[in-house]
């Protein structure tokens, strides 16, 4: 069974500075990851996801993340983060099970911009 | 459409009371999932189905929790007997399926509060 570890539980950074959130899962033969965001009072939302090709992914609002399959991670990242960026995100994994697809999340990194 | 719509957005019962909660995915996807989410926890996958077939359910699901899709379209999942354990936001989310795992929409929630 796939799981996912955020090394992370809480970030603090400044606004306009950057930031890497970092996420590890453990290997199966098909690896198909994803990040989702959740806002305050908010549903969840996907921000960007890796199924195959390129290792660097970009995703909304400026984000991207990076497939590492030699460390089995995928950090995100973001050059200059808003306060609007406060939010919780959730590093995901999805492994083939009959029929389709289950999806195990880590435990969330939240992420905190101050002025 | 509008989206993931979860009814009722907040429930409050009693030990041993059962509960019902509905999803309404968005209209054009096949597949459904569940999940439970506690405080400070990323959502944890319960059960999902492609059309009206659950075809996957997790080990974490005791016999009090069922979850049907009568028709392919709407979903509910009840639990009986209710322990304070239970209380929890329960998440329901949709997807197209085909193919690889695609983007799942989140709806809003309900959030269950067992006294």
């Amino acid at each position: 069974a796939q799981s996912v570890t955020q090394l992370d539980s809480q970030v603090p950074v400044f606004e306009e500075a950057p930031v890497e959130l970092r996420c590890n899962y453990s290997s199966s033969v098909s690896v198909y990851l994803f990040w989702y965001v959740q806002y305050p009072n908010q549903g969840l939302q996907l921000l960007l996801k890796y199924l195959s090709g390129s290792t660097l992914v970009k995703g909304i609002n400026g984000f991207e993340a990076e497939f590492n399959k030699s460390q089995t991670s995928f950090h995100l990242r973001k050059p200059s983060v808003h306060i609007s960026d406060t939010a919780e995100y959730f590093c995901a994994v999805s492994e083939d099970v009959t029929g389709g697809f289950k999806t195990i999340f880590g435990a969330g990194t939240r992420l905190f911009v101050k002025a | 459409d509008t989206g993931v719509s979860q009814d009722p957005r907040h429930k409050i019962t009693k030990r041993g009371q059962n509960v019902t909660f509905r999803c309404d995915p968005i209209s054009e996807h096949n597949r459904l999932y569940w999940y439970r989410q506690t405080l400070g926890q990323g959502p944890e996958f319960l059960t999902y189905f492609q059309n009206e077939a659950q075809l996957e359910k997790s080990r974490l699901l005791s016999d009090r929790f069922s979850a049907e899709r009568p028709k392919g379209s709407f979903s509910t999942l009840e639990i009986q007997r209710t322990e304070q354990g239970d209380s929890a936001m329960y998440l329901c989310a949709s997807s197209l399926g085909g193919g690889g795992p695609n983007e799942q929409f989140f709806g809003p929630g309900t959030r269950l509060t067992v006294l």
